[in-house]
C-alpha cells in the first residue's frame, strides 16, 4: 500500500532553534498534505493544509510564520518549527492522499517534538 | 461545522470481553467515516473504513456499519485480545482531497 514516511521520528532541541521536520510520499504523488498536531492523550488537530506550488493554508489559531510549511515537490513537504519554545512540544503527523484513491489519506509515523 | 463525537474511555477489558466503541457525527451532505487506530508511541493507521449509508467496514475482527439515520459509526468486536490495546479515533472527510475531522479517540486497556 501507499506509505508515507516522516524524518526525523524524534528530535529534541533547544529553545529559539528551528527545527525542521520532512514528510514525504514514497510511492505516489501528493498534490496536498496535511499537517497535524496531537497534544499528549489529545486528539489530532489540523494546523494546515499544504499544497504542492503554492502556499499552504492555516487553519485559525496557528501562527503561520512559526510553523512555516513548504511543499516543493509532489513527493515532499516539510514542516520548519522556527524560534522553537517548550510549549511547542507534541506529536506532529502528516498525511497525504494517493490520487485516484478516494477519500482515504495515508499518515506517516509521526515526529516527536520536545523543547528543552 | 462537521465534528465527531465519541466515548472517551479510557475503556478496561478483559481479554475475550466484547467491544463497542459508540461514534456519532454531525456533518452535511454524505462524509466518508473511519476508524483509525495508534498503538503506543505509533503513528496512526487506517482500521476500517466506509463511504456510503449502510456500508459496513470490517478488518482484523473489527465492525462498523454506516448508519445515516441515527449519524453513527459504532466500532464493534466480538472479543478483544491484549495487543488490541491502544488508542481508537473516529474520524469522517466530506470529499476526496479534504480534511480529516477526528473524534476525540478512545482508549483501551485489555487485561490478561
Amino acid at each position: 500500500g501507499a506509505v508515507v514516511s516522516q524524518h526525523p521520528s524524534r528530535v529534541i532541541c533547544k529553545s529559539g532553534t528551528s527545527v525542521k521536520i520532512e514528510c514525504r510520499s514514497l510511492d505516489f504523488q501528493a498534490t496536498t498534505m496535511f499537517w497535524y498536531r496531537q497534544f499528549p492523550k489529545k486528539s489530532l488537530m489540523l494546523m494546515a493544509t499544504s499544497n504542492e506550488g503554492s502556499k499552504a493554508t492555516y487553519e485559525q489559531g496557528v501562527e503561520k510564520d512559526k510553523f512555516l510549511i513548504n511543499h516543493a515537490s509532489l513527493t515532499l513537504s516539510t514542516l520548519t518549527v522556527t524560534s522553537a519554545h517548550p510549549e511547542d512540544s507534541s506529536f506532529y503527523i502528516c498525511s497525504a492522499f494517493l490520487r485516484g484513491r478516494d477519500y482515504e489519506q495515508y499518515f506517516g509515523p509521526g515526529t516527536r517534538l520536545t523543547v528543552t | 461545522g462537521d465534528s465527531v463525537t465519541q466515548m472517551e474511555g479510557p475503556v478496561t477489558l478483559s481479554e475475550e470481553a466484547c467491544l463497542t466503541i459508540n461514534c456519532t457525527y454531525t456533518a452535511t451532505g454524505y462524509p466518508s467515516l473511519f476508524w483509525y487506530v495508534q498503538y503506543p508511541g505509533e503513528g496512526l493507521q487506517l482500521l476500517l473504513k466506509a463511504t456510503k449509508a449502510d456500508d459496513k467496514g470490517s478488518n482484523k475482527g473489527f465492525e462498523a456499519t454506516y448508519r445515516k439515520e441515527t449519524t453513527s459509526f459504532h466500532l464493534e468486536k466480538g472479543s478483544v485480545q491484549v495487543s488490541d490495546s491502544a488508542v481508537y479515533f473516529c474520524a469522517l472527510t466530506k470529499t476526496s482531497y479534504d480534511k480529516v475531522i477526528f473524534g476525540p479517540g478512545t482508549s483501551l486497556s485489555v487485561i490478561p
